[in-house]
């Protein structure tokens, strides 16, 4: 699986789009780009995921480069509750090892009011 | 709506200790993966399981072991605790099919070795 950068920390004020980046420049291309994301020291929670296409759901909007090599998942409005670690994760849906993958340190993202 | 479920939620243990760390899921997943995260880090996979009885190695597996007698069960095995070992320890599952899908975690073990 490919590895990712992310900033470690970013702000953003509550009622704003929180834009976080992540690049993955080695990407290849059967590999998925994930978002998660952990609040406080509970279980990481999953956001959206994508291959090649903008995807949007209920929670977030994942914006993915023509080249793919880098990602930005986006907020569209932030609140408090959205202070948490974010994990960029890139993944291949092929072989056998499913989730098997890296979760390096992520972006902490603060919301302040 | 049970999804993972990790017990004891925090453990304290003497070095030198064994302890098993549980996990269960009932969405019926084949694949079962065991994390540790210490303090500031991201999580480190420990080992995984692709189905009952079949288990393989992580990134970081000296110092623990697996079982996986059935789809639901994947507990984690500390034999002689050591203080390197003090971490948050996350089981997860997910379908292990070709398309891609998303793992589910359990809420944590948070686990003291002094």
């Amino acid at each position: 699986d490919a590895k990712t950068t992310q900033p470690p920390s970013m702000d953003c004020a509550e009622g704003r789009a929180a834009n976080l980046p992540c690049n993955h420049s080695t990407i290849s291309g059967n590999e998925y780009v994930y978002w998660y994301r952990q609040i406080h020291s509970q279980g990481p929670q999953y956001i959206i995921h994508g291959l090649k296409n903008n995807e949007t759901n209920e929670m977030a909007s994942l914006i993915i480069t023509e080249d793919r090599k880098s990602s930005t998942l986006i907020l569209p409005h932030a609140t408090l509750r959205d202070t948490a670690v974010y994990y960029c994760i890139v993944r291949s849906s092929r072989g056998t090892g499913g989730f098997k993958t890296i979760f390096g340190a992520g972006t902490r993202l603060f919301v302040k009011a | 709506n049970a999804g993972v479920t990790q017990t004891p939620k925090f453990r304290i243990l003497k070095i030198g200790q064994s302890m098993t760390l549980q996990c269960t899921q009932d969405m019926n997943h084949n694949y079962m993966y065991w994390y540790r995260q210490d303090p500031g880090m991201g999580l480190k996979l420990i080992y995984y399981s692709v189905g009952a009885g079949i288990t393989d190695k992580g990134e970081v597996p000296n110092g623990y072991n697996v079982s996986r007698s059935t789809t639901e069960d994947f507990p984690l095995r500390l034999e002689l605790a050591a203080p390197s070992q003090t971490s948050v320890y996350f089981c997860a599952s997910s379908y292990g099919t070709p398309t891609n899908t998303e793992a589910f975690f359990g809420q944590g073990t948070r686990l003291t070795v002094v």
